[in-house]
């Protein structure tokens, strides 16, 4: 079965430091994506970052990028000059190949505090 | 801005009586989904509108319903709610199915629902 793991349930940085989250992942799948979706206290989830897995360089969007690791199923997210902005829950994702749903199956999350 | 609409955002209801929970897209897409997210926790998958075809996680209870007039609206029924349902409820929209190519799913804000 498809698996989205993430370790850390909360993390704390420094406003302007850089944090890494972490997620691995179970996939039978040779070409799929993967997302990274932020989750601000109160408000909508939206997208951050995805990659796709053929690609082998790493995706980035402005201060955030991935270290996509495939052979070792590791997909990070990386915060770079971290704002206050960026506090929020994020989840890491991969869409349900294996069913017929279509939709999403998503990590447990991890809750990033920024401090000023 | 095209956009996913969640009303109400905040629903009290009592326990045993039915509810019903809004979702609206101007996004003209194809797949709606409801997700149910209880406190830090994961988003999990109830069901999802693929046009009209309806189709269902084998794990949702009977107590939700869902209802797809047209295009742009699709509403959740809770039958008879428990003090178990009480989370957050999350619509999403895509284009075709996340599990075929890349398909963005785009999320309203939610409706949280609190069941006394």
């Amino acid at each position: 079965a498809q698996t989205v793991t993430q370790s850390q349930p909360e993390m704390s940085v420094q406003e302007a430091e850089t944090v890494t989250l972490s997620c691995t992942y179970d996939t039978s799948e040779s070409d799929y994506y993967l997302f990274w979706y932020k989750q601000p206290p109160s408000r909508q989830m939206i997208l951050v970052i995805r990659q796709e897995a053929y690609k082998q360089q790493n995706a980035t969007e402005n201060r955030f990028s991935v270290n996509f690791q495939k052979a070792a199923k590791s997909f990070s997210l990386k915060i770079s000059d971290s704002q206050l902005g960026d506090a929020a829950m994020y989840f890491c994702a991969s869409p349900n190949y294996g069913g017929s749903q279509g939709n999403l199956i998503f990590g447990k999350g991890t809750k990033l505090s920024v401090k000023p | 801005d095209a956009m996913v609409i969640q009303n109400p955002r905040y629903q009290v209801t009592q326990f045993g009586k039915p509810v019903t929970l809004s979702c609206s897209q101007t996004l003209n897409h194809n797949v709606m989904y409801w997700y149910q997210q209880k406190s830090s926790q994961a988003p999990k998958l109830l069901f999802h509108y693929y046009d009209k075809d309806f189709n269902n996680e084998a794990d949702t209870p009977d107590n939700f319903q869902s209802r797809r007039p047209n295009t742009s609206f699709c509403f959740l029924d809770i039958r008879s709610p428990g003090l178990g349902d009480a989370a957050m409820y999350l619509c999403a929209t895509s284009r075709g199915l996340s599990g075929r190519g890349y398909n963005e799913q785009f999320f309203g804000p939610g409706t949280r629902l609190t069941v006394l």
